[in-house]
Formats: structure tokens, C-alpha cells, sequence
């Protein structure tokens, strides 16, 4: 087990609901970064916290939106939800000293009707 | 274009096996790269570091080509227990992880 905890596991929303995902790092890790996987794709690259701020984002538009809190747990939350929106998202931790380990929680599967 | 290119695969091989699956990547400046391996309805994880210089762990060897933009990964006698999607990946400058879609292999008796 890697220590990075994520919730819910599923979850069901309708178009235009809005939806919060929950992360717990890892003892001793300040990075968080979100990911989108669709079924039968690699993970897409959402956005990363870092210290409580936005350090780096991907191609998602501004309704994906995240925290981190100074336990450095973070939420990703996403509004107006859309059917493609349906996907695995999964958190990754790591520590400013070692970036090139990210270990990813469970995921929280997502289903939009 | 995607930035992190693998087939898709299936790959079904029979026990014993070795197999080899290749990945390119088009952002040059991509700073370091990985294969993952993710089973299914799981999350991915780390499954070795790729380095020019070649490296090895088990029955696992990588292989990054800079110039060519080329990473491999080798797999020699295959265990039912390798069937699984194998996610080749890029970091940047900035720590952000680029994904390729994966290659799945599927060990067969």
C-alpha cells in the first residue's frame, strides 16, 4: 500500500452537478498532483499542489479546480459535470525532494448520467 | 499527436515468454521517464526507472534512446502474474507526468 488515501471510492452525479474528490498524501509528502483516467486511456495530467498553491496544470478547463491544506491533503472539485467527465481520478504524492516518485492512491471512479 | 505514443497491444504470450514493448515521446525536454504497470480497476504503479545507460531489475530491463526518442521495456520469462497494462511515462521540467495509453499484455498458460 502506498500510504495515499482517496474518497470516495464511487461515485454517481447528473449532468451539471458539481462533485468534490478527496486525497490524503503520504507521511511526509507536500506535492499532490490529480490525474484523469478514461476507460482504456493513460492518466491525464490535471493539475499539482505544492504548499498549498497550484504548481502546474494541465489541459482542463477552469471547472476543475483544486486546495491543498496544510496537512497537505487536497480536493479536486469539478463543476457543471459533462458525461466525459466520467472517468478514474487518481491522486499521486510525492516530496519536493523526490519528484520522480509519485505514488497514486486507489482512484475515485466517477460516472456522470 | 499524442506526446507519449505506445500500441495499444494486446500482447498475448504464452508463459516463458520474453516480450518487448517501445514507447516514443515527442517533448524533447522531457527530463526523465518510467514504465508503470496498472492492473486492472487499480491504480498505476511504479514499476522501474529508465535510464540511457540501460537498467535492470529482475526479469525487467529498460532501455531509454534520447536521440531517437525511443524507450523499451523487456520482459523475459513471462509469469501469468505480468498480465497487466504497462504505462510508459515522461516527466517534465515542471514534475508533470505524461502518460502514454498503455500497452496490455495478457500471459497465457
Amino acid at each position: 500500500e502506498t500510504g495515499v488515501t482517496q474518497s470516495p471510492t464511487h461515485l454517481i452525479k447528473t449532468r451539471g452537478q458539481q462533485v468534490t474528490l478527496r486525497c490524503s498524501s503520504q507521511s511526509g509528502h507536500n506535492t499532490v498532483s490529480w490525474y484523469q483516467q478514461a476507460l482504456g486511456q493513460g492518466p491525464q495530467f490535471i493539475f499539482q499542489y505544492y504548499r498549498e498553491e497550484e504548481n502546474g496544470r494541465g489541459n482542463f478547463p477552469p471547472r476543475f479546480s483544486g486546495l491543498q491544506f496544510p496537512n497537505y491533503s487536497s480536493e479536486l472539485n469539478v463543476n457543471a459535470l459533462e458525461l466525459d467527465d466520467s472517468a478514474l481520478y487518481l491522486c499521486a504524492s510525492s516530496s519536493r525532494t523526490d519528484q520522480e516518485t509519485q505514488y497514486f492512491g486507489p482512484g475515485t471512479r466517477l460516472l456522470v448520467l | 499527436r499524442k506526446e507519449v505514443e505506445q500500441d495499444p497491444g494486446p500482447f498475448n504470450v504464452p508463459e516463458g515468454a520474453t516480450v518487448a514493448f517501445n514507447c516514443t515521446y515527442s517533448n524533447s525536454a522531457s527530463q526523465s521517464f518510467f514504465w508503470y504497470r496498472q492492473d486492472c480497476r487499480k491504480e498505476p504503479k511504479l514499476l522501474m526507472s529508465v535510464y540511457s545507460s540501460g537498467n535492470e531489475d529482475g526479469r525487467f530491463t529498460a532501455q531509454l534512446n534520447r536521440a531517437s526518442q525511443y524507450i523499451s521495456l523487456l520482459i523475459r520469462d513471462s509469469k501469468l502474474s505480468d498480465s497487466a497494462t504497462y504505462l510508459c511515462v515522461a516527466r517534465d521540467a515542471g514534475n508533470m507526468l505524461t502518460f502514454g495509453g498503455g500497452t496490455r499484455l495478457m500471459v497465457k498458460p
